[in-house]
């Protein structure tokens, strides 16, 4: 079963903000948010985790609700090269060893 | 410069003819997986090593095999490739310190098979 829920595609306008939701409403206590993006056909790349608090660095900030059952990714100033396939992931449980991708949300950035 | 490096990029074979996609990784990392990517599946877990020595099953390892004998290195074997297998392949790797559930991936750039 799958472990997070994205929709599967968004569009966002060149210099507006992108807001990415995700349900993870099976989440356990200890495990982690993550985000990562995978640009055309490259290797994904990290974005941001979290666990219980806002956090945010240099790309994006990360969203967790207070229940943890969903977060959001927000990307504050939407450039052309953001866009990308964004997969919200969270460990499975049962093994601890596994990360589940999903298919995530294609974004695209419109000029 | 820290990297996962896979190869080959590109590999185009026939069905039958076994194959090993390589991957090494140079962050001492000990947590190594495979995934495949193919349209509108996402990425699956192929298999995934704790340790050397320690190999376990992903979502779908029918068909292949994984060894983990050194620490950086993690192959990825097909030993009768066949054409439900052509995919993009990545392979990752992670470190661990204390728990597992706060640690990132870091991805090699793929390698795109074909099996005729």
């Amino acid at each position: 079963d799958a472990k997070t829920t994205q929709p599967p595609s968004m569009d966002c306008a060149e210099g507006r903000a992108a807001n990415l939701p995700c349900n993870h409403s099976t989440i356990s206590g200890n495990e982690y948010v993550y985000w990562y993006r995978q640009i055309h056909s490259q290797g994904p790349q990290y974005i941001i985790h979290g666990l219980k608090n806002n956090e945010t660095n240099e790309m994006a900030s990360l969203i967790i609700t207070e229940d943890r059952k969903s977060s959001t990714l927000i990307l504050p100033h939407a450039t052309l090269r953001d866009t990308a396939v964004y997969y919200c992931i969270v460990r499975l449980t049962n093994t601890g060893n596994q990360f589940y991708f999903g298919t995530g949300t294609s974004l695209t950035v419109i000029p | 410069e820290a990297q996962v490096t896979q190869n080959p990029r590109y590999l185009i074979t026939v069905t039958g003819k076994k194959l090993t996609v390589t991957c090494s990784q140079n962050m001492n990392h000990e947590y190594m997986s495979w995934y495949r990517q193919d349209p509108g599946l996402g990425l699956r877990q192929i298999y995934y090593s704790m340790n050397v020595e320690v190999t376990d099953k992903g979502d779908v390892p029918e068909g292949y095999k994984v060894s983990r004998k050194e620490k950086r290195n993690f192959p990825l074997i097909l030993e009768s490739p066949s054409p439900n297998q052509t995919s993009l392949y990545f392979c990752a790797s992670s470190p661990r310190t204390g728990g597992w559930t706060n640690e990132k991936l870091f991805f090699g750039s793929g390698t795109q098979l074909s099996v005729l």
